[in-house]
């Protein structure tokens, strides 16, 4: 299976500052099936970014995802106090579904 | 508008059985692959099973193999996911998922406790 490896484990930014979040696949995924969640304590993930850099409906555009390949990021432009969550990647095709181990964004 | 309600999970004994419903509105479940994912307390997101429109193309985690099954039934537009021979590492809250093309929406999801 493909293995996603996010970096940083946990990221300590203020308010109005930006977080770059990076997922690296352990070989080629299709770019098209590259997604990144938003999740908060006791809620379902939220879809952010799919297709590596589509945002999904009702995503702010300081929200942007780019890569491919095997590297991928997610930038956070201007945080917002309600970003601070954890955000995962996720990769899947017909034969494999991953995710990544997730990022913890958290109020500096 | 799409939503997924699942419902079933609450506390289970060890080697006991579980099954997971997932109520689809807005769409086709039929239509659609499917998937079930699950979350440890405190962990990250773990793939389980997938069912795609044709009902007899299922996959599974190696975890679950041979233990779950993922189905579905049409007419009530519902995914469920029977659990068998559950273990203490199965305590879990699982979402259930639509995948539509890029697009993925999940469920509020249920937890599972396996515990004696």
């Amino acid at each position: 299976d493909i293995v996603l490896t996010q970096s940083p484990g946990t990221l300590s930014l203020s308010p109005g500052e930006r977080a770059t979040l990076s997922c690296r696949a352990s070989q080629s995924v299709s770019s098209a099936y590259f997604t990144w969640y938003q999740q908060k304590p006791g809620q379902a993930p939220r879809l952010l970014i799919y297709g590596s850099s589509t945002r999904a409906t009702g995503i702010p555009d300081r929200f942007s995802g780019s890569g491919s390949g095997t590297d991928f990021t997610l930038t956070i432009n201007r945080l917002e106090p309600e970003d601070f969550a954890v955000y995962y990647c996720q990769q899947y095709d017909a034969s494999s579904i991953t995710f990544g181990q997730g990022t913890r964004l958290e109020i500096k | 508008e799409v939503q997924l309600v699942e419902s079933g999970g609450g506390l289970v004994q060890p080697g006991g059985s579980l099954r997971l419903s997932c109520a689809a509105s807005g769409f086709t479940i039929s239509s659609n692959w499917m998937h079930w994912v699950r979350q440890a307390p405190g962990k990250g997101l773990v793939w389980v099973s997938r069912i795609k429109i044709d009902v007899s193309d299922t996959s599974y985690a190696d975890s679950v193999k041979g233990r779950f099954t993922i189905s579905r039934d049409n007419a009530k537009n519902t995914l469920y996911l029977q659990m068998n021979s559950l273990r203490a590492e199965d305590t879990a809250v699982y979402y259930c998922a639509r995948e539509n093309w890029q697009v993925w929406s999940w469920g509020q999801g249920t937890l599972v406790t396996v515990s004696s």
